[in-house]
């Protein structure tokens, strides 16, 4: 079994549309991110989960929402999408805040033409 | 605010030398420090974590990573390269005491190991 499963794998789309990206966790986790990396591999935290309650929200455009409809699942929905908008989103989840590393999704590419 | 240095973009090494991977970090506080490595189209698997205790930290793979304090460092370093152990390995730290839970990635080091 995946531990953090996301869907979609790969989505190609047009500037403009909304799209979702969905992630799961098997875990047992109680923190679940979002990481985006960039074409240069950068990665970059936009938004933290602890218990279906937001934890951490950076500076991030408010065309993207999460959600967390339960501690396994934290979804990703983007409003408006652009150009640079185009990049592989991680998933990840932790055993909690302040307990040790990220178990990481497989990623989920976007490509918004 | 935290930060983390990687200051090779990419280290060479021939199959069956040593590889180390630097590393150096800026947090307020004791440092949470970790190791990930990434394959290609694959997410980041966890390799090894400095909490507390031993400054010599081993983890999966055979790799091992040393704590030092004095030049907040954690590099990262195998005694004998696998072609296998090709990849984006990427240092992150965190800390209880400097935007707790932000785990801040460094911005990798590819490493080519050849036959």
């Amino acid at each position: 079994d995946t531990a953090v499963s996301q869907t979609p794998k790969y989505l190609v789309t047009q500037m403009g549309n909304d799209k979702s990206i969905k992630c799961e966790q098997n875990l047992g986790h109680d923190t679940m991110y979002w990481y985006k990396q960039d074409s240069k591999k950068f990665l970059k935290i936009m938004f933290s989960y602890n218990n279906k309650e937001l934890i951490i929200n950076e500076t991030v455009p408010n065309r993207f929402s999460p959600k967390s409809p339960d501690k396994a699942h934290l979804n990703l929905h983007i409003n408006s999408l652009e150009l640079g908008d185009s990049a592989v989103y991680f998933c990840a989840s932790s055993p909690g805040i302040d307990t040790g590393e990220l178990f990481f999704g497989e990623g989920s590419r976007l490509t918004v033409l | 605010a935290q930060s983390v240095a990687q200051p090779e973009d990419q280290v060479n090494v021939a199959e069956g030398n040593p590889l180390t991977v630097k590393c150096t970090y800026s947090v307020s506080g004791n440092p949470y420090l970790f190791w990930y490595v990434q394959y290609p189209n694959r997410g980041l698997q966890f390799l090894l974590k400095y909490i507390t205790g031993d400054n010599l930290v081993k983890g999966s793979y055979g790799f091992e990573a040393e704590f030092n304090k004095s030049q907040t460092s954690f590099h990262l370093k195998k005694p004998s390269a696998l072609v296998s152990d090709s990849a984006l390995y990427f240092c992150a730290v965190s800390s209880p005491t400097d935007s707790w839970g932000k785990f801040q990635f460094g911005a990798g080091t590819q490493v080519v190991v050849t036959p």
